[in-house]
């Protein structure tokens, strides 16, 4: 089946360590974006990517990066720079041009200690 | 893009329809509306999206009004599995990737 996967549902990490949040879609959408989301709150865009080797920073870029090297994975860093880790993180994937939908993963809840 | 504005929560008896509405006064003309939804915990789900004119599918129905100002989503029967924030958007162009802005959408709950 088609979709967009993310790993792992939950993870828990010490203060001051990066961490990397797997996303992988075999849809074979051109565009893939991460966005945070805290309690009560929607969702903010962190990064977005329209092709491969390609990516500009959404809302809240800071303390975060991102790589695109294939088409079916666009993962994730959150380090050491960012003071507020802990958040719901989603993933989402869109093919480039018709006006389809975009699609999310289930999400990556990040806990810091 | 635009802003929206909807209600911070709703209340909808099972098997009554759901009538969610969103102000989008400020919509230009080559925007769209689409309608997420997320349940707890879970990645959003498109529902369905319009220009100017009705949309439905098999999910919901979307009325746009004639100036374009605001919308509203109907679940036409409600099920307990339709509780959930949602999320009304207005989108820059039918681009696919035009990035999405949430706001914090109406959490809707379904009762028995």
């Amino acid at each position: 089946d088609g979709g967009i996967t993310q790993s792992p549902k939950y993870l828990f990490r010490k203060e001051g360590q990066n961490v990397t949040l797997s996303c992988e879609q075999n849809l074979n959408h051109d565009a893939m974006y991460w966005y945070r989301q805290d309690p009560g709150q929607g969702l903010r865009l962190i990064y977005y990517s329209q092709i491969v080797n390609d990516f500009q920073k959404g809302d809240i870029a800071e303390g975060y990066s991102v790589s695109r090297e294939k088409k079916e994975s666009f993962p994730l860093t959150v380090t050491s720079a960012q003071k507020n880790p802990t958040a719901f993180y989603l993933c989402a994937s869109s093919i480039r041009q018709g006006g389809t939908e975009a699609f999310f993963g289930q999400g990556t809840r990040l806990t810091v200690v | 893009d635009a802003k929206t504005t909807q209600p911070t929560s709703m209340d909808c008896a099972e098997g009554r329809a759901a009538n969610l509405p969103c102000n989008h006064s400020t919509i230009s003309g080559n925007e769209y509306v689409y309608w997420y939804r997320q349940i707890h915990s879970q990645g959003p789900q498109y529902i369905i999206h319009g220009l100017k004119n009705n949309e439905t599918n098999e999910m919901a129905s979307l009325i746009i009004t004639e100036d374009r100002k605001s919308s509203t989503l109907i679940l036409p029967h409600a099920t307990l599995r339709d509780t959930a924030v949602y999320y009304c958007i207005v989108r820059i162009s039918n681009s696919g990737y035009s990035t999405l802005t949430f706001g914090k959408g109406t959490m809707l709950l379904v009762s028995p």
